[in-house]
């Protein structure tokens, strides 16, 4: 099965330094139909899941530009131009390519401001 | 407005059954993929079932450690999906999340309910 592999685990990030979470597959996350089914989630202390960005680059309703996507085939990385507070939280990837097994998560980013 | 609102869930021994649900609505129910996603206390994110809309034939997935004990179903007519689990397990405990998905996966998460799976 497809393993979804993130680094770091954690992130200490100055206030409005920028930060970045890389994310590989064990397989090409290339689908038959040609898009590449990587996605970024955001989780806050106490929330639920928020998707950020899909198929690789594209930034999902009301998400700030400070945040970007990139990458290809198995890996990838999430960029924020600059933290702010609101930021803080577990940040996810997610493969939607593999089925079975289908939706597969990294283990998760933990973003704290320093 | 996208909204999911879970509700059921609560406490059951080990080898017992609970449902838990999802209301929704801000969207065409009928035509979207539904899942259901969890996350163990503490723990990262782990997807638990997917239902098409009738549209594409109903077609049900699940993940490997609930094959065979939970059912994903929806009622198109109450804009709601369910998921039925049965012989509960210890390690099934965790709040699960309803999703709507489209453009690659889940796109909208309800908040959350919590399974507890305790003797």
């Amino acid at each position: 099965d497809v393993v979804m592999t993130q680094s770091p685990l954690s992130l200490p990030v100055t206030l409005g330094q920028p930060a970045s979470i890389s994310c590989t597959s064990s397989q090409s996350l290339v689908y038959s139909d040609g898009k590449t089914y990587l996605s970024w989630f955001q989780q806050r202390p106490g929330q639920s899941p928020r998707r950020l960005i899909y198929y690789v680059s594209n930034r999902d309703s009301g998400v700030p530009d400070r945040f970007s996507g990139s990458g290809s085939d198995t890996d990838f990385t999430l960029k924020i131009s600059r933290v702010e507070a609101e930021d803080v939280g577990v940040y996810y990837c997610m493969q939607a390519t593999h089925w079975p097994p289908g939706y597969t998560f990294g283990q998760g980013t933990k973003l704290e401001i320093k | 407005e996208v909204q999911l609102v879970e509700s059921g869930g609560g406490l059951a021994q080990p080898g017992g059954s609970l449902r838990v649900s999802c209301a929704a609505s801000g969207f065409a129910f009928r035509t979207a993929w539904m899942s259901w996603v969890r996350q163990a206390p503490g723990k990262g994110l782990e997807w638990v079932a997917r239902i098409y809309g009738k549209t594409d034939g109903g077609t049900t997935q699940y993940a490997a450690p609930v094959k065979g004990r939970f059912v994903i179903s929806r009622d198109d007519s109450k804009s709601t999906v369910f998921l039925e689990m049965d012989s509960l397990k210890t390690e099934d405990t965790g709040v699960y999340y309803c999703t709507a998905d489209w453009q690659g996966g889940p796109a909208f998460w309800g908040q959350g309910k919590l399974v507890t799976v305790s003797s």
